[in-house]
């Protein structure tokens, strides 16, 4: 059965600092991996996709990265604002072309504090 | 192009009524899939449809539960005989039939259940 798991649950900085949000995945046949955020009553937003051929993917002040081999993905964020507040969420893929769907993690709640 | 839509946005229902939630994916796509998102967990897949087509339903529950996706109109995720636990945030996702790892997420529905 695959599993995602985001650690930590919530977390709380200062503006301006950098900052990792991790995922564990238990199965290493992942096809890709997504990055979303979530904001309180609105739906998701992706903010990165990994295949699973790749190591990283960068936006803006963004970047994730994938190591299959030990089951991790990071999402760094450089120079954290008080817009960055949301629930950040972890998504496997498994299957290519759509099947299963995605199977998320619970989330990071992210706050920055201004 | 406007996004997923999603409606209603908010849904109350009591014990033992029916829910009809309904998906219009973006413009061009395909393939849509339904998610739920139950408090304090994650989302879990439920079903993936493609025009008239079921083609994944692993993650739908055996009772009470159907989802469609006619050749034309919405998509919809229908819940008979609500009960308590079928409280949660329901979204919708689509992606284009040449790009089907790319999912695209509508706002949800909440689906309250007195």
């Amino acid at each position: 059965k695959q599993e995602v798991t985001q650690i930590p649950a919530a977390l709380s900085v200062p503006e301006g600092e950098n900052l990792v949000l991790n995922c564990s995945f238990t199965d290493s046949a992942i096809y890709n991996l997504q990055w979303f955020r979530q904001d309180p009553g609105k739906g998701l937003t992706s903010l990165l996709l990994i295949q699973s051929s790749q190591r990283e993917q960068t936006s803006g002040r963004l970047n994730a990265s994938l190591d299959k081999s030990s089951g991790r993905s990071t999402l760094y964020i450089a120079a954290s604002q008080p817009g960055d507040s949301a629930t950040y969420l972890c998504a496997g893929m498994y299957s290519g072309g759509g099947a299963d769907g995605l199977t998320f993690g619970k989330g990071t709640h992210l706050i920055i504090q201004p | 192009n406007a996004g997923v839509m999603q409606n209603p946005r908010h849904l109350v229902r009591r014990r033992g009524q029916e829910a009809r939630l309904r998906c219009s994916p973006m413009k061009g796509h395909s393939h849509v899939y339904w998610y739920r998102q139950l408090p304090e967990e994650g989302l879990k897949f439920m079903v993936y449809l493609q025009k008239e087509n079921i083609i994944d339903e692993s993650g739908m529950p055996k009772e009470r539960f159907s989802a469609e996706f006619p050749k034309e109109g919405p998509s919809i995720l229908r819940i008979q005989q609500v009960v308590r636990g079928d409280s949660a945030a329901y979204f919708c996702a689509s992606s284009p039939p040449l790009d089907p790892d790319t999912q695209y997420f509508g706002p949800g529905t909440r689906l309250t259940v007195l």
